[in-house]
């Protein structure tokens, strides 16, 4: 089973800044099959890329992926106050799909 | 506009079986996509449970593999998760979501891009 691990837990940041969430591997994940998703309290998960670096339809272009390999990277340009919220990795390369532990970007 | 709502007990007795069913609406069940169930512990992370596609092929998450069965009711447009053996460890939240991807040799590949809002089910005596 792969195993992700996003740093850091908790990310204090002020509107209009940039955010940037980090999500590792414990093995190469096939073909850059990485999606990220924004979780809201009392909501389901919602994705916002896929591919490591693909926007799903809807998802504004201040949320952007990069990375391949082991090492993934969220970073959303300029965070709005409704981007407060907790972010979780996602990897679909291998038989057993598993998600980070997330990462709560809050309002520092 | 794709929908999924998630239906069952919200409490299960320890040792009983945990049942959900996940109708779909605006897109058949038969769409080309594979459906799956994702659950998250009160105040905790997501965990994949597994995934059906309409054929009834199924995968499954290896640490709960020996205690899930998913199936598909492509009449109705409906999928449902039943999990035996339940403990506390079981409390969560339950979703079910739609897959984008594929499978090959066995294995798939996709990530969730349509969910349900959501059901709490509680394993208390």
């Amino acid at each position: 089973e792969i195993v992700l691990t996003q740093s850091p837990d908790t990310l204090s940041l002020s509107p209009g800044e940039r955010a940037t969430l980090s999500c590792r591997a414990s093995q190469s994940v096939s073909s850059s099959y990485l999606a990220w998703y924004q979780q809201k309290p009392g909501q389901a998960p919602r994705l916002l890329i896929y591919g490591a670096s693909s926007r799903a339809t809807g998802i504004p272009d201040r949320f952007s992926g990069s990375g391949s390999g082991t090492d993934f990277t969220l970073t959303i340009s300029r965070l709005e106050p409704e981007d407060f919220a907790v972010y979780y990795c996602q990897q679909y390369g291998s038989s057993s799909w598993t998600f980070g532990q997330g990462t709560k970007v809050e309002i520092k | 506009q794709v929908q999924l709502q998630e239906s069952g007990p919200g409490l299960v007795k320890p040792s009983e079986t945990l049942s959900l069913t996940c109708i779909v609406s605006g897109n058949s069940i038969r769409s080309g996509h594979y459906w799956g169930w994702i659950r998250q512990p009160p105040g905790k992370g997501l965990e994949w449970i597994g995934n059906i596609y309409h054929s009834g092929s199924t995968s499954y998450n290896p640490s709960l593999k020996s205690r899930v069965t998913i199936s598909v009711d492509t009449s109705k447009n409906q999928f449902s998760l039943k999990l035996s053996s339940v403990t506390a460890a079981d409390t969560a939240v339950y979703y079910c979501a739609r897959s984008s991807g594929y499978c090959t040799d066995g294995v798939c590949y996709g990530y969730f891009d349509y969910w349900g809002q959501g059901t709490l089910v509680t394993v208390s005596s």
